[in-house]
């Protein structure tokens, strides 16, 4: 039973390019989490997805940050003309999903370096 | 907005010792508190988590103990072992999670 799947687990762009992170729920999960965690710091909220769905976007950055979950396909985070202060390690996680809170599993993460 | 505040930020007891992390939280609605370990490199791992209509679970040498009126929560771990050692993060949740600080945890042979 795979977990949660997210690729790349490293990336390095220079500043003004793009970067795409994805994510692949565990089998059955229907619900994808992104949260960003600083050097040294804890994990910050960023967006709650269903399929097809952005059920909470108030931790993301008003500019240059997107997300989707597809109706077939992983989660996507997008970054637009990235800056340093980007350089983190994006984590997914995935619950089912349901009435009460589900147990959030997390990926493995992306690290992003900015240069 | 939900906050979450973890204490201590740093713990180093003796191998065999416990140790004891506290959180306390702001969002009422919160009902869901897990704890995640978190291994240098790694992804956050859940450890052990309690729901609001419970005041304590435990998990061998782990336990979680909940007080819904004072809004607070403890992690327990008791005999640690240097393999315990990790940031420890706790985290509410009504459906995303709000994570605390972390505790950077160092048990010593």
């Amino acid at each position: 039973n795979a977990g949660v799947m997210q690729n790349p687990r490293h990336l390095v762009r220079r500043r003004g390019q793009e970067a795409r992170l994805r994510c692949s729920p565990m089998k059955g999960h229907s619900h994808v989490y992104w949260y960003r965690q600083l050097p040294e710091e804890g994990l910050k909220f960023m967006v709650y997805l269903q399929k097809e769905n952005i059920i909470d976007e108030s931790g993301m950055p008003k500019e240059r940050f997107s997300a989707e979950f597809p109706k077939e396909g992983p989660s996507i985070l997008r970054i637009q003309q990235v800056v340093r202060g980007d350089s983190a390690a994006y984590f997914c996680a995935s619950s089912a999903g349901g009435p009460v809170p589900e147990t959030q599993y997390f990926g493995p993460g992306t690290r992003l370096l900015v240069l | 907005g939900e906050n979450v505040e973890q204490h201590p930020s740093t713990l180093s007891v003796q191998e065999g010792d416990s140790a004891v992390i506290k959180c306390t939280y702001s969002d009422s609605a919160s009902n869901y508190f897990p704890w995640y370990k978190q291994e240098l490199g790694k992804r956050p791992q859940l450890i052990i988590d309690i729901r609001s209509n419970v005041g304590e679970k435990k998990d061998q040498r782990i336990a979680v103990t909940l007080n819904k009126t004072a809004k607070h929560f403890s992690l327990h771990i008791t005999e640690t072992q240097p393999e315990d050692s990790a940031v420890y993060f706790c985290a509410g949740s009504f459906q995303k999670l709000v994570f605390g600080t972390g505790t950077r945890l160092l048990v010593s042979p």
